[in-house]
């Protein structure tokens, strides 16, 4: 089973910063295989991106994917209020499908 | 636009069973493989189980592997989560999701990312 590990566990910015989400795999992943999930408070998760750095339909342009490999990264260049929420890695190249434990991404 | 709409959870005792639905609508629904994530109370997701487009093909956590079985009606756009022998480790909303497309030169069926998602029932396992 590949785990993924995300960091850090709590991200605090403030509205129009940078943020820079990690998730580091257990052993390689195909980054064919790689996405990520923004899930707000109550909702259900939404697909961001997949293929590691394609975005999902409707995923804003400020939201972008890279990586390969054990190392994977999630950038939202300027924070909007709307973006505060936990996000979740995913591999589903390798069964059994793994998520990471998530970060939060908290007003600061 | 897509949509996704579990029923059937609920409270149920300890090494009891309960099914789930989840209707689909808005998409080819046999041309798509399906699957269930569930979220425990205040924590991350889990994969739980995947199905092809056509229902032949079926993929298990083995967390449930032997106690869940997964299916689908393509007739009635409907998927389904069978789940027997519940402890309370089994807690949580659980999602059905859809397989979106191949994001490779080639994909198994469930080597998809689940790309629409439904707004989730809960199951509560307790005496």
């Amino acid at each position: 089973e590949i785990m993924l590990t995300q960091s850090p566990g709590t991200l605090s910015l403030s509205p129009g910063e940078r943020a820079t989400l990690s998730c580091r795999a257990s052993q390689s992943v195909s980054s064919s295989y790689f996405a990520w999930y923004q899930q707000k408070p109550g909702q259900a998760p939404s697909l961001l991106i997949y293929g590691a750095s394609s975005r999902a339909t409707g995923t804003p342009d400020r939201f972008s994917g890279s990586g390969s490999g054990t190392d994977f990264t999630l950038t939202i260049s300027r924070l909007e209020p709307e973006d505060f929420a936990v996000y979740y890695c995913q591999q589903y190249g390798s069964s059994p499908i793994t998520f990471g434990q998530g970060t939060r991404l908290e007003i600061k | 636009e897509v949509q996704l709409l579990e029923s059937g959870g609920g409270l149920v005792q300890p090494g009891g069973s309960l099914r789930l639905s989840c209707a689909a609508s808005a998409f080819t629904f046999s041309g798509y493989g399906m699957t269930w994530v569930r979220q425990a109370p205040g924590k991350g997701l889990e994969w739980v189980s995947s199905i092809s487009g056509g229902g032949s093909s079926t993929y298990y956590a083995d967390s449930v592997k032997g106690r869940f079985t997964i299916s689908r009606d393509n007739s009635k756009n409907t998927l389904y989560l069978q789940m027997n022998s519940l402890s309370a480790e089994d807690t949580a909303v659980y999602y059905c999701a859809k397989l979106g497309d191949c994001s490779s030169t080639s994909c198994y069926s469930w080597q998809r990312p689940f790309d629409y998602w439904g707004q989730g029932t809960l199951v509560t396992v307790s005496s």
